[in-house]
């Protein structure tokens, strides 16, 4: 069946690590996107790329780094920059511009 | 700067009745417009879809108005069923921009609870 996998589902991190969040998709779809959900604010872009070796910043990419090496996966890192990292993370993907967004099932993110 | 909002934080049904929710967006030139249910710890996933050029789309029992003078669109839940329950997004996009890719607006949710 072709989808998102997010990993891990949850993760956990010191103060000072920075730590790295995977999304793999296998619907050969071009753009992939990094939202964070945190309660009452809905979802905010962090980051997205249109295609291979490229990508933009969203809304809030302040602390956040992201690279897209292979059309397959476009992974996220949490740096010791992003001073409150604790939420629900969503990586997405879209084959074209007008269609609709596919998510994966998210990771939790939690600062220890 | 809330692009797209979502005024009501929560809403309650009966069973079998309609449920209506709402979403407002400021910037003219949005053009697409997606609706999304979500339960706890899981992805989004898309309901229904509707284009500037329509006011109506309909799927089943759900169907997305839009009223693009006022700059607002509603979902539409008729039959509200218990297994409806879940927070839904609203977002919005600019696909003309021509360099966004589509990339979506989102409000900030609405949790729906359809009691039996």
């Amino acid at each position: 069946d072709g989808g998102i996998t997010q990993s891990p589902k949850y993760l956990f991190r010191k103060e000072g690590q920075n730590v790295t969040l995977s999304c793999e998709q296998n619907l050969n779809h071009d753009a992939m996107y990094w939202y964070r959900q945190d309660p009452g604010q809905g979802l905010r872009l962090i980051y997205y790329s249109q295609i291979v070796n490229d990508f933009q910043k969203g809304d809030i990419a302040e602390g956040y780094s992201v690279s897209r090496e292979k059309k397959e996966s476009f992974p996220l890192t949490v740096t010791s920059a992003q001073k409150n990292p604790t939420a629900f993370y969503l990586c997405a993907s879209k084959r074209a511009p007008n269609e609709k967004l596919f998510f994966g099932s998210g990771t939790q993110l939690s600062v220890l | 700067d809330q692009q797209v909002k979502q005024n009501s934080p929560s809403l309650s049904v009966q069973e079998g009745r309609i449920s209506i929710l709402n979403c407002d967006y400021t910037n003219s030139m949005f053009d697409y417009f997606l609706w999304y249910k979500k339960y706890p710890a899981e992805g989004p996933t898309f309901l229904i879809s509707i284009s500037s050029i329509k006011d109506k789309n309909e799927d089943g029992r759900f169907t997305v108005f839009l009223n693009k003078s006022a700059k607002h669109l509603s979902l539409h839940i008729v039959p509200s069923q218990p297994g409806d329950s879940a927070v839904y997004f609203c977002a919005a996009s600019d696909l003309s921009g021509g360099t966004s890719y589509g990339k979506l607006t989102f409000g900030q949710g609405t949790i729906l609870t359809v009691h039996p």
